[in-house]
C-alpha cells in the first residue's frame, strides 16, 4: 500500500535554515503536501507541489520535488520561534474512489535559541 | 469568509457507547473529509463526502459512518466504542470533489474512550 515516510525530528538554531524530508510509494502520486500542526489544534495547509513540477517556491518556503527518487523536501529559510511545530508530508493518489490524502507520522522542529 | 469549525472539541465516551461529531464547512465547500489521528501519529483518512454522499472511503469498519447535508455540513458517526477509537477527528473541506488537492483542516474533536 501507499507509504509516507518522515524522520520523527529536526532541529535547528534560530535564524538558520530548516530542511524537512519525506519519501513516499506512491508511484502515482499527483499532488504532495506540506501541512503544519501546532500544539493543540488541526492543521494548516503550507503549500503543495503537483507531480509534474519540480520545485515551488512561496516565500520563506521551498518544495523540492525528486519525482524518480519519491523524495520530497520543505526548505524553510530563516526559522524562526514560531516556526516551532509538527510538519506532515502528505500525498494524493491518481484515482479511485477515495480522494484522501495519505500523510507521513510528522517531523518535530525544534528550533534552539 | 469562515474557517471549517468543528464540535465538541473534547468528549469524553465509555466502551460500547456511540458518539457524533460534527463539522461545517468553509464557506462555499461542498467536499469534506474526515480524519482520525491517534496520538503520535498522522491522520488516516476515514471517508470523504461529496454533495450528501460518500466519495471515498479508507480503510475503516463500517461501524465509522457519516452523513453530509443540504448546507454542506458533516456528521461522523462511531458505534460501538472501542478504546483504539481515542484520538483526535479532522475534518477537512474543499471547494470541489475535483479540487479536493486542496483541503482546509479544522481544530478537531479530541475523542477519549474509557
Amino acid at each position: 500500500g501507499e507509504d509516507v515516510e518522515q524522520s520523527l525530528f529536526l532541529s535547528v538554531r534560530e535564524g538558520d535554515s530548516s530542511v524537512i524530508n519525506c519519501t513516499y510509494t506512491d508511484s502515482s502520486s499527483t499532488y504532495l503536501y506540506w501541512y503544519k500542526q501546532e500544539p493543540g489544534a488541526g492543521l494548516q495547509l503550507l503549500t503543495y507541489i503537483f507531480s509534474n513540477m519540480d520545485m515551488k517556491q512561496d516565500q520563506r518556503l521551498t518544495v523540492l520535488l525528486n519525482k524518480k527518487d519519491k523524495h520530497l523536501s520543505l526548505r524553510i529559510a530563516d526559522t524562526q520561534t514560531g516556526d516551532s511545530a509538527i510538519y506532515f508530508c502528505a500525498e494524493k493518489g491518481s484515482g479511485g474512489g477515495a480522494d484522501g490524502l495519505t500523510f507521513g507520522k510528522g517531523t518535530h522542529l525544534i528550533i534552539q535559541p | 469568509e469562515t474557517g471549517v469549525t468543528q464540535s465538541p472539541t473534547h468528549l469524553i465516551k465509555t466502551r460500547g457507547q456511540q458518539v457524533t461529531l460534527r463539522c461545517s464547512s468553509q464557506s462555499g465547500h461542498n467536499t469534506v473529509s474526515w480524519y482520525q489521528q491517534a496520538l503520535g501519529q498522522g491522520p488516516q483518512f476515514i471517508f470523504q463526502y461529496y454533495r450528501e454522499e460518500e466519495n471515498g472511503r479508507g480503510n475503516f469498519p463500517p461501524r465509522f459512518s457519516g452523513l453530509q447535508f443540504p448546507n454542506y455540513s458533516s456528521e461522523l458517526n462511531v458505534n460501538a466504542l472501542e478504546l483504539d477509537d481515542s484520538a483526535l477527528y479532522l475534518c477537512a473541506s474543499s471547494l470541489d470533489r475535483g479540487s479536493s488537492y486542496e483541503q482546509y483542516f479544522g481544530p478537531g474533536t479530541r475523542l477519549t474512550v474509557t
